[in-house]
């Protein structure tokens, strides 16, 4: 089967903790993304890597890190400094093509915190 | 910044086609236009993608006039399970990716 896939699909932070949320896929996409969405609104892009240890910043990348040490995988942590990370977390890839370029998500992770 | 202006919402009874047009005033000449659904607790899924004049795949089509300042998603003969969120995006160099909030399409029996 070939995609994307996310884990886990619920996940639970404590306060002050730090949590990590897995992306791995096998399409062999260069492109790769993190997205956040609040109940009712649309996707908001926390970070984007369009090749292997390279990552840039989206819109609200502050209190979240990422890697990308491995083509196939996208690790984002949610670090103690994001304060409200209760989201509904969804992670992407593309070819990276610059004309036709189509984003193929993950069934996502809903983050609470306790 | 080429980001997108959508209805908020739209209702449509089944058996009914629905238009849903998409504001995208400052496209870049090499831009596509791409529409995804998202259905509650999963992620957009892919629809159509085009450039100019119409394209149609087996689910919908898509209407692009010569300025491409806009666009049209059309679905024919719309189900219950068509109730989602449509996104319009506009790829701009590779970049950020504004999904905005979508319409949310309501189908009624």
């Amino acid at each position: 089967d070939g995609g994307i896939t996310q884990s886990p699909k619920y996940l639970f932070r404590k306060e002050g903790q730090n949590v990590t949320l897995s992306c791995e896929q096998n399409l062999n996409h260069d492109a790769m993304y993190w997205y956040r969405q609040d109940p009712g609104q649309g996707l908001r892009l926390i970070y984007y890597s369009q090749i292997v240890n390279d990552f840039q910043k989206g819109d609200i990348a502050e209190g979240y890190s990422v890697s990308r040490e491995k083509k196939e995988s996208f690790p984002l942590t949610v670090t103690s400094a994001q304060k409200n990370p209760t989201a509904f977390y969804l992670c992407a890839s593309s070819t990276g093509n610059l004309a036709k370029n189509i984003q193929y998500f993950g069934a996502g992770t809903r983050l609470s915190v306790l | 910044l080429a980001k997108t202006t959508q209805p908020i919402s739209m209702d449509s009874y089944e058996g009914q086609e629905v238009n849903i047009t998409c504001s995208h005033n400052n496209i870049a000449t090499n831009d596509y236009i791409t529409w995804y659904q998202q259905f509650p607790s999963q992620g957009p899924r892919f629809i159509i993608q085009g450039y100019k004049t119409k394209v149609t795949n087996e689910v919908a089509s898509l209407f692009i006039p010569a300025d491409r300042k806009s666009s049209t998603l059309s679905l024919p003969r719309v189900s219950l399970s068509d109730t989602a969120v449509y996104y319009c995006l506009v790829d701009y160099n590779f970049n950020k990716f504004y999904f905005g909030s979508g319409t949310k399409l309501n189908v009624k029996p």
